[in-house]
This record gives C-alpha cells, sequence and structure tokens, in this order.
C-alpha cells in the first residue's frame, strides 16, 4: 500500500528561522514528488523533483529528493509571516498523487 | 484567465439530499480530479478521469458519483449513501506523472 508520511506535523517559530520539512514515502511506480503549499484554500504549486540529489530552488525555498532512501526535505530560510500554512508533499504513482497529512506551519513575528 | 473553477464556494445539505458540486477548466487538460480533505488530514482521492467519457474511482469513492461528458467539467455528486460528508473537497485538473496537477479553490460542504 502506498505511504506518504511528513513531519513535523506542526511547527511554529519566529521570524527569520530557518525550518526543514520532511517527507518519506513508499510508493509503487513512482514517477515524481511534488510539494505544494496551501494557506486557506487551493493548494499552490512549489516543486515537482524527479532526480536524485539535483537541488530545487525558488527564491527562500529549496528541495531536493534521495530516490534511493525514499525521502525529500522542504527548505525554508528566513521564514516570514506570510510562509505560514500547511505543505502539503504527494508522490506520484503513475498518474494519482498521493498526499501526507501536511505539515502546518506557523510563523510568529 | 486560465484555471480551474469550482462553485459553489459554500453549500449546505439536508439529510437524505443529493447535491452536487461544480468543476469547470479552461486550461486544456484531459486529466481532472476530486479530493476530499478532512481537518488534520491531507487530500484523499474520491474519482478521477484521465479522458472524456471514463473515470475510475479513488480511494474513498463510495457515496460519491462523477460524469465526464465534456473535457472542461468534472462534476462530482454527493449522494445520501455518504454518511459524513462534513468535508473541504477540491477539484483538479492536469497532471501526467510528469506535470504538476493545479487546484481549484474549493468548495465546503456541512450537513443542515
Amino acid at each position: 500500500e502506498d505511504k506518504v508520511v511528513q513531519s513535523p506535523l506542526s511547527l511554529v517559530v519566529h521570524e527569520g528561522d530557518t525550518v526543514t520539512l520532511n517527507c518519506s514515502y513508499e510508493v509503487t511506480n513512482f514517477r515524481s514528488l511534488l510539494w505544494y503549499k496551501q494557506e486557506k484554500k487551493a493548494p499552490t504549486f512549489l516543486f515537482m523533483l524527479t532526480s536524485s540529489g539535483i537541488e530545487k530552488k525558488s527564491g527562500r525555498l529549496s528541495s531536493i529528493l534521495d530516490k534511493k532512501e525514499l525521502f525529500s526535505i522542504l527548505n525554508i530560510t528566513a521564514t516570514q509571516t506570510g510562509d505560514s500554512a500547511i505543505y502539503l508533499c504527494a508522490p506520484y504513482n503513475t498518474d494519482k498523487l498521493i498526499f501526507g497529512t501536511g505539515t502546518r506551519l506557523q510563523v510568529f513575528p | 484567465d486560465g484555471g480551474i473553477t469550482q462553485s459553489p464556494k459554500y453549500l449546505f445539505r439536508k439529510e437524505g439530499q443529493n447535491v452536487t458540486l461544480s468543476c469547470e477548466q479552461n486550461l486544456n487538460h484531459d486529466a481532472m480530479y476530486w479530493y476530499r480533505q478532512d481537518p488534520g488530514q491531507g487530500l484523499r482521492l474520491i474519482y478521477y478521469s484521465q479522458i472524456v467519457n471514463d473515470f475510475q474511482k479513488g480511494d474513498i469513492a463510495e457515496g460519491y458519483s462523477v460524469s465526464r461528458e465534456k473535457k472542461e467539467s468534472f462534476p462530482l455528486t454527493v449522494t445520501s449513501a455518504q454518511k459524513n460528508p462534513t468535508a473541504f473537497y477540491l477539484c483538479a485538473s492536469g497532471g501526467t506523472g510528469l506535470q504538476p496537477q493545479h487546484f481549484g479553490d474549493g468548495t465546503r460542504l456541512s450537513i443542515l
């Protein structure tokens, strides 16, 4: 059975802190792994990772995939209050996304 | 503006009633998906369709039905057989394993 585990479930930090969000997975027919940010409504796409060891970067956010150890991390440096959200990890099993429960990040000023 | 439109934003269901959630996309995507999200949980797949006039059950299809008569539209009916329908419902399109799925803004369904 496909499984995605995200940790921690919840994280509270102050502005300026750096955070690391973890995602481990067991998925048959793995094709890629996606990270999404969800505030109040629609999840918004952050990264798609297909190859091990290649870091994807967008501003203060970066992510990397390890296909041998079956995990991915999402790093956020110099956090801001606008980073407060649920971060969802979702590997593809063929053409279906398998979502973890998410990590709720709260950033306080 | 390209995107996915879900309506209504809020919906209330009476006992024994079927309700239909609308999802329309103008992104020219073949694949469309319906997810359910409960508090503290991730998204769970209800139904998906990879082509017009064809759809497959996801992990929690019981009590739901769908149709895919047009490429742009993938409505979800929550039937009276779904005993715990209160949740946030998200529609998505796109995604072929090497492309991201894009989401609508969701419909929040509650029981009256």
